[in-house]
């Protein structure tokens, strides 16, 4: 079985430029989530789909964050304009259903470096 | 106060010893709980799930405290491998995932 695949692996970016990141989760799995993890701490929510429906997206910063998951599916994560704060690493992951017990699936992450 | 709490550590064992974690949860709506595991610079990656009666895999024993509201990693027989952050992650009815700071763990020679 596949992974959650993300890419890019590593992005570098000067402050106020835009930046995407892009998720393909794992086969079947209908929950898609966008993590945010910065040094030394755990992962921080910033958006969750169920299928194409952004069902949890309290924790993103509107102002210059923006999400979508076309077709249920592949998912993208953007920046406009970046922030020095932003510099993280920006996981993805994925799992089958809503059933409680059912654990997340990562993907490598991209990490973020706001210049 | 945070959903998920841990004890950032570090804590540092020597090979061979027992180490446990506590991991402390607030909103009483949680329905299950993981371990995760996370290596320098990697994603985290599930070590265990965590059932209301204990469970148990290899050296590694999860419990889960309802009336007390935390759950807990016991690692026995400490390896070098086992170096790493451990996290928890606590699930409310809301299938909102919600993660602890992560405890880090340096099994010395």
């Amino acid at each position: 079985e596949a992974g959650v695949v993300q890419s890019p692996r590593y992005k570098i970016i000067e402050k106020k430029q835009p930046v995407a990141f892009w998720c393909n989760p794992i086969s079947g799995h209908n929950t898609l989530y966008w993590y945010r993890q910065n040094l030394g701490q755990g992962p921080e929510l910033l958006i969750r789909y169920e299928n194409e429906e952004a069902v949890d997206d309290s924790q993103l910063p509107k102002d210059r964050f923006s999400a979508e998951r076309l077709k249920g599916v592949d998912s993208t994560l953007k920046i406009q304009p970046a922030e020095l704060g932003d510099s993280a690493v920006y996981l993805c992951a994925s799992r089958p259903g809503t059933g409680v017990n059912s654990p997340l699936h990562f993907g490598n992450g991209t990490r973020l470096t706001v210049t | 106060r945070k959903e998920v709490e841990q004890d950032p550590g570090p804590f540092n064992v020597p090979e061979g010893a027992t180490v446990a974690f506590n991991c402390t949860y607030s909103n009483s709506a949680s329905q299950s709980f993981f371990w995760y595991r996370q290596d320098c610079r990697k994603e985290p990656k599930l070590l265990m799930s965590v059932y209301s009666s204990g469970n148990e895999d290899g050296r590694f024993t999860a419990q889960l405290n309802r009336a007390s509201q935390y759950i807990s990693l016991l690692i026995r027989d400490s390896k070098l491998s086992d170096s790493a952050t451990y996290l928890c992650v606590g699930n409310n009815a809301g299938n909102m995932l919600t993660f602890g700071g992560g405890t880090r763990l340096m099994v010395k020679p």
